[in-house]
């Protein structure tokens, strides 16, 4: 089992481009989420899908869009990247009865 | 109101030593899980112990252990016999299970950075 992945591994990209980050879990987990992590503010959560077909924000939605592409897929979207989206990107998921959240490797995202 | 909150930034600690990480919490839901991980400097959040609000014992999980006391709303990591991988940031989230209902969503909070010293 990979757990959860990542892809990219590090981006940089200019101020107003559009990019999107792929998740992928394969140990058919329900829920799956996608935080941001930057210095000195531990993670934040931005979206959380509690079970495929259905999408929430958490705390810090604004300038990001996702899809729950089927049960594996979650994809995190920045339709024009802003310095402000300058973090590590961390995709999370749990089975939906779970004391745990597994994560993946992370991305780090630099916009300029 | 903060969540969680995790007031010590830094910590260094002569290797062998215990150490504790402080951790409070702050929310009115009768059932809620706190967690531990650790994130060393390749950048993975990896899981170490978890307290269920109903447990009655503290979790412990080899080294690890959790000081759980209710009624301060304080969920400290008790590291013992410390060594030198235990460099890492150190991080208390909260999983409130009524107000989320349906999905396990965590609240994060700041992290402490823990250094080993030998």
């Amino acid at each position: 089992n990979a757990g959860v992945t990542q892809t990219p591994k590090f981006q940089v990209l200019k101020t107003g481009q559009s990019m999107t980050l792929q998740c992928a879990q394969d140990m058919n987990h329900n829920s799956m989420y996608w935080y941001r992590q930057d210095p000195g503010m531990g993670l934040r959560l931005i979206y959380y899908s509690a079970s495929e077909g259905t999408t929430d924000k958490g705390e810090v939605p604004n300038g990001y869009n996702v899809s729950r592409l089927n049960k594996r897929e979650f994809s995190l979207r920045l339709e024009s990247a802003a310095p402000s989206q300058t973090s590590v990107y961390f995709c999370a998921s749990a089975p939906k009865v779970s004391y745990e959240q597994y994560f993946g490797p992370g991305t780090r995202l630099t916009v300029t | 109101a903060q969540k969680i909150t995790q007031t010590q930034p830094g910590m260094f600690v002569q290797e062998k030593e215990a150490v504790t990480l402080d951790c409070t919490y702050d929310t009115s839901d009768p059932s809620y899980g706190l967690f531990w991980y650790k994130q060393p400097s390749s950048g993975e959040m990896i899981f170490l112990i978890y307290q269920g609000s109903y447990d009655q014992q503290n979790a412990t999980e080899g080294r690890y252990s959790l000081n759980f006391q209710k009624a301060r709303k304080s969920a400290n990591l008790v590291i013992s016999a410390s060594q030198l991988g235990d460099s890492a940031m150190y991080f208390c989230a909260m999983r409130e299970l009524r107000i989320n209902f349906g999905n396990e969503k965590l609240t994060f909070g700041t992290g402490t950075r823990l250094t080993i010293i030998p």
